[in-house]
């Protein structure tokens, strides 16, 4: 069973840059017909994808997001991460880790971490 | 940009009845690419449908999935208490997109 785990702080002050590690378990960040997400969800509000690394180590990012956004691989320590720089209150959320499934024309997200929240304030 | 509007934003019944909730895209959207998800409160989100009408593993047969081109439906055909939750939507395109959710409550 695969198993994701979101670690880092949960306050970060406005304009500063969050940081959240993700470590997997049961599975491999390298394996292949699968894709390492971070998702997103404010308070009360809905889902919002922010981007993936795939297992051969690409990246794709939500455009809205693209310019703040880093998501990289340590596959040493089977664990991904994301970087959200010059942050504001309207990134305060739920953070999850996710992976992802892709092959025969079909994609889903298909094991969640557990969410870490993340509050942005001075 | 393909925007997916989930319908009703909230449905309210009872245990026993059935359940339909409606997802429309803006543009057409490949039946594989197109997932459906159960969140309870404070919990991480469930996979539920995948391609549109498959289950993913353990999901009751109560649940299912139909549609194609820019019209879904997720249905479960007679509600249990856990099945009270909020239910998305999502495609999988350039840019992985979600619905807003329909919360499905208890009547």
């Amino acid at each position: 069973q695969v198993q994701l785990q979101e670690s880092g702080p949960g306050l970060v002050k406005p304009s500063e840059t969050l940081s959240l590690t993700c470590t997997v378990s049961g599975g491999s960040v390298s394996s292949g017909s699968h894709f390492w997400s971070w998702i997103r969800q404010p308070p009360g509000k809905g889902l919002e994808w922010i981007g993936y690394i795939y297992y051969s180590g690409s990246t794709n990012y939500n455009p809205s997001l693209k310019s703040r956004v880093t998501i990289s691989r340590d596959t040493s320590k089977n664990q991904f991460s994301l970087k959200l720089s010059s942050v504001t209150a309207a990134d305060t959320a739920v953070y999850f880790c996710v992976r992802g499934w892709y092959g025969d024309y079909t994609y889903f997200f298909d094991f969640w971490g557990q969410g870490t929240l993340v509050t942005v304030s001075s | 940009e393909i925007v997916l509007t989930q319908s009703p934003g909230t449905l309210s019944l009872s245990p026993g009845e059935r359940a339909t909730l409606s997802c429309r895209a803006s543009q057409r959207v490949t039946s594989g690419y197109l997932v459906w998800y159960q969140q309870h409160p404070g919990q991480a989100p469930r996979l539920l449908i995948y391609a549109a009408s498959t289950r993913a593993t353990g999901v009751p047969d109560r649940f299912s999935g139909s549609g194609s081109g820019t019209d879904f439906t997720l249905t479960i055909s007679r509600l249990e208490p856990e099945d009270f939750a909020v239910y998305y939507c999502q495609q999988f395109g350039s840019s992985p997109l979600f619905g807003q959710g329909t919360k499905l409550e208890i009547k």
